[in-house]
């Protein structure tokens, strides 16, 4: 079974300041991918930044990285410089060969001016 | 190009009666999902697809049917609606489940 777990149901941060999201992963497939999601007030699922679990190096898209620590089973979000637009639910999801795509519970995250 | 099609964005249904949510890509995509968003809860899945013919149930299945007779297209259908299927639903697509495309939700009110 895939569980993806997300502990934190609200986060906040200033502006310009770091803040991370956790988020913790099971799952018995060998080909699986590791994704976060922001959902602004719109609804839309916007695709923040994606990690295959078989590369040990963690991905990085501008301002948005992660910390990918496999034996941990843990999957975290680094937001650096936040901005005001970065307000928003955020989800992590993980994804296998069998098509199942499970999400975590969602964090929101304030930014605070 | 499209994406990922939903239709209706907005229903609301009295208990007992049926209706079906369409959902549509345009992307050649095998991978078809489907999705409620409660408050609190994340996104779960209800059913998904790896491929025409080929239908699964995912983490909260009662009370939904799927089929999936084409590529293109991945119905979901409530037979007799309930307030607890008072939600957002999601209909998403992949083509190799490296990447997902969302569409833009339904929400769906039972009263």
């Amino acid at each position: 079974a895939q569980t993806v777990t997300q502990s934190q149901p609200e986060m906040s941060v200033q502006e310009a300041e770091t803040v991370t999201l956790s988020c913790t992963y099971d799952t018995s497939e060998s080909d699986y991918y590791l994704f976060w999601y922001k959902q602004p007030p719109s609804r839309q699922m916007i695709l923040v930044i994606r990690q295959e679990a078989y590369k040990q190096q963690n991905a990085t898209e501008n301002r948005f990285s992660v910390n990918f620590q496999k034996a941990a089973k843990s999957f975290s979000l680094k937001i650096s410089d936040s901005q005001l637009g970065d307000a928003a639910m955020y989800f992590c999801a993980g994804s296998g060969n069998t098509g199942k795509l499970i999400f975590g519970q969602g964090t929101t995250l304030q930014v605070k001016p | 190009n499209a994406g990922v099609t939903q239709t209706p964005k907005f229903q609301v249904l009295k208990t007992g009666q049926s209706m079906t949510l369409q959902c549509a890509q345009d992307m050649n995509h095998e991978y078809m999902s489907w999705y409620r968003q409660d408050p609190g809860m994340g996104l779960r899945l209800i059913h998904y697809s790896v491929g025409a013919g080929i239908t699964d149930q995912g983490e909260v299945p009662n009370g939904y049917n799927v089929s999936r007779s084409t590529t293109e297209d991945f119905p979901l259908r409530l037979l007799s609606a309930a307030p607890s299927q008072t939600s957002v639903y999601f209909c998403a697509s992949s083509l190799d489940y490296r990447g997902y495309t969302f569409g833009s939700g339904t929400r769906l009110t039972v009263v």
